[in-house]
């Protein structure tokens, strides 16, 4: 079985631009978390999403946003990258809200 | 708040050694317990979990973990170190009680074993 799936595995951009991160959970499960993890740190949780609906968000600014679709997958949005934003981005998928969480290899954006 | 405290950010054994590695936590109401292990450039993998039932916890790859609510500690052992288990590891909590979803996770432990 397909595990949690992210796309792309690596990713540059440039300080001011836009990036969309992309995740596809395990099958079955309905629950889709984003986590920020910065080199030498653990990960820090940004969005919850539970049946397309966001249940839980961490202190991340506003130019962080997601979004789940109807087959469950989603995506990270981030606006007016910044240098800090420069990170790994790990998506986990669970059955439901709480439960164990699976994470995906993660996404590593370089902003230069 | 809930947050995850882990003791020392490297920790190197011998190979056949004992693994200890600490995690200490705060909830104020119970905890899910969890640790994680990554490996370079890949994402997190469950080594196991305390969602209150055994306070001992065994997992995959021979590691165990005992929950000790008296001393808030969650720490992650193994009888015999192979070189495989180098690796960062990540102690998390979530509360038991939410339905956010949200883990927070310790600074990590990077486990060195020497041949």
């Amino acid at each position: 079985d397909a595990g949690v799936t992210q796309s792309p595995t690596h990713l540059i951009k440039t300080r001011g631009q836009h990036v969309t991160l992309r995740c596809s959970p395990i099958s079955g499960h309905k629950s889709v978390s984003w986590y920020q993890q910065v080199l030498g740190q653990g990960p820090q949780f940004i969005f919850q999403y539970y049946e397309k609906e966001e249940r839980g968000r961490g202190n991340f600014p506003d130019r962080f946003s997601a979004r789940q679709f109807p087959n469950y997958s989603s995506e990270l949005n981030v606006n007016a990258l910044l240098l800090g934003d420069s990170a790994l981005y790990l998506c986990a998928s669970s059955i439901r809200q709480g439960g164990g969480y699976t994470f995906g290899s993660g996404t590593r954006l370089t902003v230069v | 708040a809930q947050s995850v405290t882990q003791l020392g950010s490297h920790v190197s054994v011998s190979e056949g050694a004992l693994v200890l590695l600490r995690c200490n936590y705060s909830s104020s109401v119970p905890p899910y317990l969890f640790w994680y292990v990554q490996y370079p450039n890949q994402g997190l993998q469950l080594l196991l979990k305390y969602t209150s039932a055994a306070t001992l916890v065994k997992g995959i790859n021979g590691f165990e973990a005992e929950f000790k609510k008296s001393e808030t500690s969650f720490h992650l052992t193994k009888p015999s170190a192979h070189m495989s288990d180098a690796a960062e590891y990540f102690c998390a909590v979530s509360e038991s009680s939410s339905n956010t979803g949200k883990l927070i996770f310790g600074q990590g432990t990077t486990l060195q074993v020497k041949p």
